[in-house]
């Protein structure tokens, strides 16, 4: 069973307006984390913020924040006044005890001008 | 304090070749992932080492495919006799295992194309 859905293939947004990308996820562990990771065209991903299943707060770094709905599985990822540089596959994953990290499809964020 | 890397960052063989891939972790990091990401497609995890034991190996590592961290310290993946899906982006990661949370930084990838 897919354990991380990404539903929006491509989201487009404009310059300084806040961007909202989804991101479902299955589990029946207590235990697990969550991760939200950038990847440019270049490649590399890099991580963008982390939230805990017992984290009560949302996590927020910067620009990032995640809408975390833990009765409804979701945990969904927040950019603020979006930047020409934002414009990139963002993923969703998910860890639980013991276990690598599980992987979403990806959604494509374009920003334009 | 250097960032994990990996070389060469693309490689292009025909179809039979072996072709051997090499990851260098963050320094002080213990753990070291192997992960195989296609067009269109989010990574998914082959293998991960505990300094130079091999804890995991996922059903998507074929015999064809070995890795290895002889020293605790880079790694090599290797694959033999080559096809042409194994056309992929290999990405590495590392971290040190201090429980759930602990974030995997991941390298640029190698990005292997076979004719």
């Amino acid at each position: 069973a897919q354990k991380i859905t990404q539903t929006q293939p491509g989201m487009f947004v404009q310059e300084k307006e806040a961007v909202t990308l989804d991101c479902t996820y299955d589990t029946s562990d207590q235990s697990y984390g969550l991760f939200w990771y950038k990847q440019p065209s270049s490649g590399e991903m890099i991580f963008l913020i982390y939230q805990g299943s017992y984290d009560e707060q949302n996590a927020t770094e910067g620009r990032y924040s995640l809408n975390f709905q833990k009765a409804r599985k979701s945990a969904n990822l927040v950019i603020s006044a979006s930047q020409l540089g934002d414009s990139a596959m963002y993923f969703c994953a998910m860890r639980e005890e013991g276990t690598a990290l599980i992987f979403g499809k990806g959604t494509t964020l374009s920003v334009s001008s | 304090d250097t960032g994990v890397s990996q070389n060469p960052r693309h490689k292009i063989t025909k179809r039979g070749q072996n072709v051997t891939f090499r990851c260098d972790p963050i320094s002080e990091h213990n753990r070291l992932y192997w992960y195989r990401q296609t067009l269109g497609q989010g990574p998914e995890f082959l293998t991960y080492f505990q300094n130079e034991a091999q804890l995991e190996k996922s059903r998507l590592l074929s015999d064809r495919f070995s890795a290895e961290r002889p020293k605790g310290s880079f790694s090599t993946l290797e694959i033999q006799r080559t096809e042409q899906g194994d056309s992929a982006m290999y990405l590495c990661a590392s971290n040190n295992n201090q429980g759930i949370g602990d974030t995997q930084y991941f390298g640029p990838g190698t990005r292997l194309t076979v004719l």
